[in-house]
């Protein structure tokens, strides 16, 4: 069945650091691919996606690339704020309109 | 819009009681689901439903039912309590390739 793996948190970084959250992804089909993020005590807010192969997802000042060829939908940011502190979770939807599997997510810690 | 809603916000429960948490959209979105979030587990479907009338079993169903007589409203239902189901629950509705989730609620089993 449709997996997606993530990176082990927590990650804890600095202000203005560069930022990467690696995913990996199994499907059988062509999935679409998804980065959701959980600020704290809130439920989860959609922070980009990617519905083919090679389309760059952007938002916020994130970006994560759809690479068939490496399974893979990382999440990276040039430059951390603090207020970027949440858990990301990376997700695949296998049919389009459909149900996600999600990763279990990484906790992102900024520090000033 | 209020997007997704639900109710609870926390509650306690002991074991063998029963309580429907509830979620409302309106958003008219067809597509509804129900999950639950435990440590290092990430998000798990429970259940989900594509209209009203229509529901159907995720990842985790056991122990919760589902019913969905209106497109806004999608509850869900625990008829016997365990200490197993002690999660934070979330509802969804989702439209195109987006979720949009309501800010959970937090349950308890002793």
């Amino acid at each position: 069945g449709d997996s997606v793996t993530q990176m082990e948190g927590p990650v804890t970084l600095s202000e203005e650091a560069f930022l990467t959250i690696n995913c990996t992804y199994t499907a059988t089909g062509y999935p679409s691919l998804f980065w959701y993020v959980q600020y704290p005590g809130e439920g989860l807010q959609l922070l980009l996606k990617a519905t083919k192969a090679d389309d760059k997802g952007s938002n916020k000042g994130f970006e994560a690339t759809y690479r068939k060829e490496t399974t893979s939908f990382h999440l990276e940011k040039g430059s951390v704020q603090v207020s970027d502190s949440a858990v990301y979770f990376c997700a695949l939807s296998d049919q389009g309109y459909s149900t996600l599997t999600f990763g279990k997510g990484t906790m992102l810690l900024v520090s000033p | 819009n209020a997007g997704v809603t639900q109710t609870p916000k926390f509650q306690v429960l002991k074991t063998g009681q029963s309580m429907t948490l509830q979620c409302a959209q309106d958003m008219n979105h067809e597509y509804m689901s129900w999950y639950r979030q435990d440590p290092g587990m990430g998000l798990r479907l429970i259940h989900y439903s594509v209209g009203a009338g229509i529901t159907d079993q995720g990842e985790v169903p056991n122990g919760y039912n589902v019913s969905r007589s209106t497109t806004e409203d999608f509850p869900l239902r625990l008829l016997s309590a365990a200490p197993s189901q002690t999660s934070v629950y979330f509802c969804a509705s989702q439209e195109d390739y987006e979720q949009y989730f309501g800010p959970g609620t937090r349950l308890t089993v002793t």
